[in-house]
């Protein structure tokens, strides 16, 4: 059964506490791992698209990698305006975008 | 700037009372979704267009239909709103190809900000 499942459900950082998100899938043929960001009330914002192992992304504090069995998405030095829900997504075997329930991060100044 | 716009932001209607949510786009799309979202869950998949073929979730209520009229609008209507079906409902749209079989070729998905619905 296709699933993704990330880590921890919530984390609570420092201003400039650097860490790492995890997201692990079980899916047969990745056709794309995505990560977003959801703000409370808003609709997830495009993050990453990562397609094959050994991927990286990088944009402003946030790098996403993939493994064969699992994405990480790097939170560098954050800053208060980095709280938020990041969601992780796949393609399952059935062509529909399955998402991960979400890491809710927040960082206190 | 090319966006996906959801109309209106909140909407209170009372049970059992009908209610159409909209969703309009300008990134030219071919694919549009509907999710149905509840607080601290994963976004759930109610239904998508593929340009103007209509695919239904198995487990998605009958009391939920859609409608795309053109590329850049698509219609969510709740026929009979229950307590149940209050939520964040998010529409979103990808650029999908399906040359070499069905969804070979996938793409992000971009969301518009949701509506969020109260059902008194």
């Amino acid at each position: 059964e296709d699933q993704v499942t990330q880590s921890p459900e919530a984390l609570r950082l420092q201003e400039g506490e650097s860490s790492s998100l995890n997201c692990s899938y079980t899916v047969s043929g990745l056709r794309g791992l995505f990560w977003y960001r959801q703000d409370p009330g808003k609709g997830p914002e495009f993050l990453f698209t990562l397609y094959s192992a050994g991927e990286e992304k990088e944009k402003e504090r946030l790098k996403a990698t993939l493994t064969k069995k699992e994405s990480f998405l790097h939170i560098t030095a954050p800053k208060p305006e980095d709280s938020a829900t990041y969601l992780c997504a796949v393609y399952d075997s059935w062509g529909k975008l399955q998402f991960g329930a979400g890491t809710q991060v927040v960082v206190t100044p | 700037d090319a966006m996906v716009i959801q109309n209106p932001r909140y909407q209170v209607t009372q049970f059992g009372k009908p209610v159409t949510l909209s969703c309009s786009q300008t990134l030219n799309h071919n694919v549009m979704y509907w999710y149905q979202q509840k607080s601290s869950q994963a976004p759930k998949l109610l239904f998508h267009y593929y340009d103007k073929d209509f695919n239904n979730e198995a487990d998605t209520p009958d009391n939920f239909q859609s409608r795309r009229p053109n590329t850049s609008f698509c219609f969510l209507d709740i026929r009979s709103p229950g307590l149940g079906d209050a939520a964040m409902y998010l529409c979103a749209t990808s650029r999908e190809s399906m040359a070499g079989g069905p969804f070979t070729q996938t793409y992000e998905q971009y969301f518009g900000p949701g509506t969020r619905l109260t059902v008194t």
